[in-house]
């Protein structure tokens, strides 16, 4: 059963750079069928997917986010990370890394879903 | 860039069948997935290229994607589907994905 684990500081700082890293256990992190995600939720609102990672490291950033937002993959760890500068209140969420999955068919025509989910970490923005 | 509209809130009594929409511009040509989120855990898929149900998810819930709509339907509901709903589109213009903001579903 493959399972994701976010990982990282539960308090940040105004203006400083929030790093989580998600490890994947009970399965690959190479296969050309996955792209690793970070989808974020603040408190009380809507899913906001932050970005997404190919095995491959090409990247794919929410435009509104794009400007602050760094991701990486170690595939010799089976971990992908999240760094998102100059943070403010407004990046309070609950942080969730997930699994999208497309096979090689969908992948170009119809994209991928998020299949597997960490739990969340939730990060707070506060001096 | 692409915006996907839920309704915020769809109520439904138990037994019958809550429908939840999911409008966007000629969003029947894009492959639409639909999550379940209860209150403090994480999304769960229950709805993956239209009409596609992953292994564990009831026969209950099914989906359509036509047009400028896609419907999640829930046949038979129960107290245990009320939670938030989300539907969710990978835009092959941009190659980003793109959430609805979210229905809560509540079981009269």
């Amino acid at each position: 059963q493959v399972q994701l684990q976010e990982s990282g500081p539960g308090l940040v700082k105004p203006s400083e750079t929030l790093s989580l890293t998600c490890t994947v256990s009970g399965g690959s992190i190479s296969s050309s069928n996955y792209y690793w995600g970070w989808i974020r939720q603040p408190p009380g609102k809507g899913l906001e997917w932050v970005g997404s990672i190919y095995f491959s490291g090409y990247t794919y950033y929410n435009p509104s986010l794009q400007s602050r937002v760094t991701m990486s993959v170690d595939t010799s760890k089976k971990q992908f990370s999240l760094k998102q500068t100059s943070v403010t209140a407004a990046d309070t969420a609950v942080y969730y890394c997930a699994r999208g999955y497309c096979t090689s068919t969908s992948c170009r025509s119809w994209g991928y879903y998020f299949d597997y989910w960490g739990q969340g970490t939730l990060v707070t923005v506060s001096s | 860039s692409y915006v996907l509209t839920q309704p915020p809130s769809v109520s439904v009594a138990p037994g019958q069948t809550a429908r939840i929409t999911c409008g966007g511009n000629n969003i029947g040509n894009k492959g639409l997935h639909w999550y379940r989120q209860k209150p403090g855990q994480a999304p769960v898929l229950v709805i993956y290229y239209d009409r596609d149900r992953p292994s564990g998810i009831p026969e209950r819930f099914s989906g359509s994607n036509s047009g400028n709509t896609a419907t999640l339907t829930i046949s038979r509901v129960e107290a245990g589907d009320e939670a938030d709903y989300y539907c969710q589109v990978w835009d092959s213009d941009t190659d980003h994905v793109i959430f609805g903001g979210g229905t809560m579903l509540t079981v009269l």
